[in-house]
């Protein structure tokens, strides 16, 4: 079955750790996106790739980084420098072009303890 | 820069009944897509329905339907004969056209809609 696996959905980080989640899809969709979800903020961007090799950032990057060295991978690192990084976090993808809805993986809840 | 408002919470309606979710967006541009995503309480997020701005008829998907107002910028989501499963998070988003280059969908925060027996 084609979709967007992220894992794991529970991931505990004591602060000051770096940590990686991780988002693979299987749709063979070129955009990819990461997202982070607080009560009452809604889904705010994180980061964002249109291709292989390449991504720009959203709205809160700071304390992120993200990688893009494969079409199906798209993984998100929370470094020590993000000062609240306990959240809800839903990775996405898109096909680039003309289609239009993005797929959502299940999400990971981080918490730093 | 594009953004989306909900300006509605939380919103309850009757089980069998109907129930309409606001959605106001602001954009220069003229083409666009916007959706409304539902997350129910598993968290996985769920396309309810989509409307490209170019077309001026309404989306309908069964249940639910949509008023978009273009020069209003108002998108709006009806949900008739409403049920206990429709208990969720709604999103409303949108998503610029492919053309501009680059594309990112915007979300607003959010209504969520409760279900009553």
């Amino acid at each position: 079955d084609g979709g967007i696996t992220q894992s794991p959905k529970y991931l505990f980080r004591k602060e000051g750790q770096n940590v990686t989640l991780s988002c693979e899809q299987n749709l063979n969709h070129d955009a990819m996106y990461w997202y982070r979800q607080d009560p009452g903020q809604g889904l705010r961007l994180i980061y964002y790739s249109q291709i292989v090799n390449d991504f720009q950032k959203g709205d809160i990057a700071e304390g992120y980084s993200v990688s893009r060295e494969k079409k199906e991978s798209f993984p998100l690192t929370v470094t020590s420098a993000q000062k609240n990084p306990t959240a809800f976090y839903l990775c996405a993808s898109s096909i680039r072009g003309t289609s239009t809805e993005a797929f959502f993986g299940q999400g990971t809840r981080l918490t730093v303890v | 820069a594009q953004t989306v408002t909900q300006s509605q919470p939380e919103m309850s309606v009757q089980e069998a009944e109907t129930v309409t979710l606001s959605c106001t967006y602001d954009t220069s541009e003229s083409d666009y897509y916007l959706f409304w995503y539902k997350q129910p309480p598993s968290r996985q997020m769920i396309l309810v329905i989509r409307q490209e701005a170019y077309k001026q008829q309404n989306a309908t998907e069964n249940r639910f339907s949509v008023n978009f107002q273009k020069a209003a910028k108002s998108f709006s989501l009806k949900i008739s004969d409403s049920q206990l499963g429709d208990a969720a998070m709604y999103f409303c988003a949108y998503r610029s056209w492919a053309t501009s280059g680059t594309y990112k969908y915007i979300f607003g925060t959010g209504t969520r809609l409760k279900v009553l027996a």
